[in-house]
């Protein structure tokens, strides 16, 4: 149980152009989802906390008007990295939330070109 | 505060030897503790965790020694394999608050054949 799944796995855009990526609870509901960034060989960067059907809270330093997050039903959040630059090129990593556990999802790999 | 410090950065051991990764904490209103495994391009994959009201944790060869006078806790593996070539991160979070964890910075962790 509490499999937390994301797509895609990867994906390459142009610099300028908008990605979108899902992470979706499969197996429970999660009221609270959250949004990682992860350099290589570093640890995991906390972006957003996300509240199904209030606003996103943002970590200091995050630009909230370039990382759109929806927390639109009980088991699916979305990142929209808008206007993506090459230095957004990251791994990003959800997690979902549910009886004290963060379940994390595979991670996505964008690449901005 | 909120810092959780992880040591060491890097470990190499030989199979069939003890891993031992160390964390420190400062907040005294954690009270959640968790342990992290990930493998390079797939999202982290809870290992054990502990609440403070106990002093150890096991399963099967991962153990969780807790001391909560010094604010430490630590992971051990038993009988390290080469499969548990990874990275491990420990967190620490508040049960009663929104989820949120705070992540040390890492361990990489390889197991010589």
């Amino acid at each position: 149980g509490a499999v937390v799944s994301q797509h895609p796995s990867w994906v390459i855009c142009k610099s300028g152009t908008s990605v979108k990526i899902e992470c979706r609870s499969l197996d429970f509901q999660a009221t609270t989802m959250f949004w990682y960034r992860q350099f290589p060989k570093q640890s995991l960067m906390l972006m957003a906390t996300s509240n199904e059907g209030s606003k996103a809270t943002y970590e200091q330093g995050v630009e909230k008007d370039k990382f759109l997050i929806n927390h639109a039903s009980l088991t699916l959040s979305t990142l929209t990295v808008t206007s993506a630059h090459p230095e957004d090129s990251s791994f990003y990593i959800c997690s979902a939330a549910w009886d004290t556990e963060q379940y994390f999802g595979p991670g996505t790999r964008l690449t901005v070109t | 505060q909120q810092q959780v410090k992880q040591s060491p950065q890097s470990l190499i051991v030989q199979k069939g030897g003890i891993s031992i990764i160390n964390c420190a904490y400062e907040n005294t209103a954690f009270d959640y503790f968790p342990w992290y495994q990930q493998f390079p391009g797939k999202g982290p994959a809870l290992l054990i965790a502990i609440r403070p009201d106990v002093s150890e944790k096991k399963e099967g060869r991962f153990t969780i020694s807790f001391n909560k006078s010094a604010k430490q806790f630590s992971l051990h593996i038993m009988d390290s394999q080469p499969g548990d070539s990874a990275t491990y991160f420990c967190a620490a979070s508040i049960r009663s608050g929104t989820y949120k964890y705070i992540f040390g910075t890492g361990t990489r962790l390889k197991v010589l054949a």
